[in-house]
């Protein structure tokens, strides 16, 4: 079946570093991949997607690129701040109809000033 | 609405008190889904509505648990005779189409506290 796999946390940085959270998956046929992101006491917000392969989602900063010959989306900002902690979670939505939407288990970002 | 609306916020009940938790979608999605989150941990899916089909219950964890969704709209998670186990923030989800393919949009979630 589908699967989401992303890199350990929880991540430390300080500010105005540069970002990479690994994500790869496993699925069939070819599916949609995301990133949500769940700020601390809040639900979680679509950050950004891409839908087919050599795309290139972006939003905030943050950029991910859909690459199918390694199957992954990793997340990356050039420069991060304070108010970019939140936990991320990598997910993709499959191409089959019926409930196929996956989450990684999320990765915690702490940007320490 | 303009985006998916859950009450109550939070909730604090006994063991053993039944509890209903609300999701209003975004009008016109078709596609509605039931998400936990325990503390520190990821997202388990619970339960899956699409349009007039059979809901896909798969990820329910006892028959304690149960949802229905009225008139293709709004849904009501029950959980039934709650155990302390159950405290987790309950999360729903709309999407326009099957699968989710343009990307769920969340609601802010109920925490549920089992005391």
């Amino acid at each position: 079946g589908n699967s989401v796999t992303q890199m350990e946390g929880p991540v430390t940085l300080s500010e105005e570093a540069f970002l990479t959270i690994n994500c790869t998956y496993t699925a069939t046929g070819y599916p949609s991949l995301f990133w949500y992101v769940q700020y601390p006491g809040e639900g979680l917000q679509l950050l950004l997607k891409a839908t087919k392969a050599d795309d290139k989602g972006s939003n905030k900063g943050f950029e991910a690129t859909y690459r199918k010959e390694t199957t992954s989306f990793h997340l990356e900002k050039g420069s991060v701040q304070v108010s970019d902690s939140a936990v991320y979670f990598c997910a993709l939505s499959g191409s089959d109809y019926g409930q196929n939407f996956v989450f990684g288990p999320g990765t915690r970002l702490s940007v320490l000033p | 609405g303009a985006g998916v609306s859950q009450s109550p916020s939070n909730k604090v009940t006994e063991k053993g008190k039944d509890v209903e938790l609300r999701c209003d979608p975004i009008s016109g999605h078709t596609a509605l889904y039931w998400y936990r989150q325990s503390l520190g941990q990821g997202l388990e899916f619970l339960i899956y509505f699409q349009g007039n089909s059979a809901p896909d219950k798969s990820g329910l964890p006892s028959d304690r648990f149960s949802a229905e969704r009225t008139g293709g709209s709004v849904s009501t998670l029950t959980i039934q005779r709650t155990q302390q186990e159950d405290s987790a923030v309950y999360l729903c989800a709309s999407s326009l189409v099957s699968g989710g393919k343009g990307g769920y949009t969340f609601g802010s979630g109920t925490r549920l506290t089992v005391v």
